[in-house]
């Protein structure tokens, strides 16, 4: 089945700067990638994915890029907010059944 | 809004009791919906799919017999924890995949805070 690994578990970043997160894959049958912010207490949101068939998408503040090479996508959100402190999760799949990353709880700084 | 609702979001019940999760897509028909399992400070483990019209299909390791699965409708999902004890205590989330035109989309309910007392 397809393992998901995400780093890093835990990141600090100052408001305004970037955070970045990764994730690799395992299965290269997989050929769909979703990121997912989930708040204390909430059911995860989906905030942007990525199919295998573009390697860049981009939403305001937020991107995802894939590398299929390689068998890894990467979250990147621009000009941290504080509304941005959460846990965000990316997930992998190509039969619709999602395998989850361990998770990685970003902390804005004001 | 919203695509995927959850009900209850919070429920406490006692030992022994079982306790019925509803899961609805909003706008859209589901034919496969999924239920996961998280732990404090975990990712989410899928529990079971839940297919309509025909028997749910279970992650290995889940009881059957413990989460009964019912997916009566196009957009209505249900998870039954029956007979349930402490350590069912949990938050237990839904999903549904929604097609759009450049694809599908995976969304998730609220989730539901399970204690069991």
């Amino acid at each position: 089945g397809e393992n998901v690994e995400q780093h890093p578990s835990t990141l600090s970043v100052q408001e305004g700067d970037s955070a970045v997160i990764k994730c690799t894959y395992s299965d290269s049958a997989s050929n769909y990638f979703p990121w997912y912010k989930q708040e204390l207490g909430k059911g995860p949101q989906l905030i942007i994915d990525i199919r295998s068939n573009v390697g860049e998408k981009k939403d305001q503040r937020i991107a995802v890029t894939l590398n299929k090479t390689a068998k890894h996508f990467s979250l990147h959100i621009t000009e941290t907010q504080p509304e941005d402190s959460a846990v965000y999760f990316c997930a992998a799949t190509f039969d619709y059944k999602l395998s989850f990353g361990a998770g990685t709880t970003v902390t804005v700084r004001a | 809004g919203a695509v995927v609702s959850q009900h209850p979001s919070r429920v406490i019940c006692k030992s022994g009791t079982s306790v019925k999760i509803e899961c609805r897509s909003l706008d859209f028909q589901a034919t496969t919906m999924f239920w996961y399992r998280q732990f404090p400070k975990q990712s989410l483990m899928l529990m079971a799919t839940s297919n309509e019209g025909s028997k749910a299909t279970y992650e290995q390791g889940v009881e059957k017999d413990k989460f009964l699965i019912n997916h009566a409708s196009l957009t209505l999902s249900t998870l039954t924890v029956t007979s349930a004890h402490p350590e069912d205590s949990s938050f237990y989330i839904c999903s549904a995949y929604r097609s759009r035109g450049v694809g599908t989309e995976a969304f998730f309910g609220q989730g539901t805070r399970l204690t069991v007392v």
